[in-house]
């Protein structure tokens, strides 16, 4: 079975630029998260979505990030205008929501490695 | 925020050896959850622990959740390069499907 599937892998951009990150969540999932990994502040949640309604928005940093969930098998970030200080791994996670809200596993996809210079 | 410590942040270890990490928070968990993350890759789920006291292993590693739900460890026996990675530890976040992750150990064991 397919896991979670992040594209690209790699993006590397101009300061200034629109960023689209993309992300196709494993089928059946009813719940899509949104995470920032970067050596400073670790891995941390910025959006989360259940039945392709944002749930919790609280992590997105400031109004240039955006996400969208249009359908149950697609999801975007998107960084506009995009700064250096964006530069860090960012990693979708699907989750089933089949086992429970306190056992529940969260699946995550192989990230994309973003460097805005 | 309730935020999640993990103890030690490095850790650098000959093959053979045993070793304990720890999480902990100064808030009560309802669940806790253990993962570990290889270069390169996304976070892979090891282990849940939701009753306090309990006591799960997986072949060589062993986990702990604390009597009262505030702590966790992982002991992992005889450690094998293949065991390197960061190890996070996370806990539900306020809305029931969040989950909140701790900073991690950074594990590298030596052959």
């Amino acid at each position: 079975d397919a896991g979670v599937i992040q594209s690209p892998r790699h993006e590397v951009t101009e300061m200034g630029q629109e960023v689209t990150l993309r992300c196709k969540p494993i089928s059946g999932h009813n719940s899509l998260f949104w995470y920032r990994q970067t050596m400073m502040r670790g891995l941390e949640l910025l959006i989360y979505f259940n039945n392709n309604v944002p749930i919790d928005d609280s992590g997105m940093p400031e109004d240039r990030f955006s996400a969208k969930m249009p359908n149950a098998s697609f999801s975007t970030l998107k960084i506009q205008p995009s700064e250096p200080r964006d530069s860090a791994v960012y990693f979708c996670a699907s989750s089933p929501g089949t086992s429970g809200i306190y056992t529940d596993t969260q699946y995550f996809g192989p990230g994309t490695r973003l460097t805005v210079l | 925020t309730q935020l999640l410590e993990q103890s030690p942040q490095f850790l650098s270890i000959q093959e053979g050896e045993n070793l304990t990490v720890y999480c902990n928070s100064s808030s009560v968990f309802s669940s806790l959850q253990w993962y570990r993350q290889e270069p390169g890759e996304g976070p892979v789920l090891l282990v849940t622990v939701v009753t306090g006291g309990e006591v799960k292993k997986l072949k060589r590693l062993t986990f702990q959740f604390g009597d009262a739900r505030k702590d966790s460890s992982l002991h992992i026996t005889a450690a094998q390069p293949g065991d390197t990675g960061l190890y996070l530890c996370a806990r539900m976040g306020n809305y029931g499907q969040n989950f909140v992750f701790g900073p991690g150990t950074r594990l590298s064991v030596l052959p």
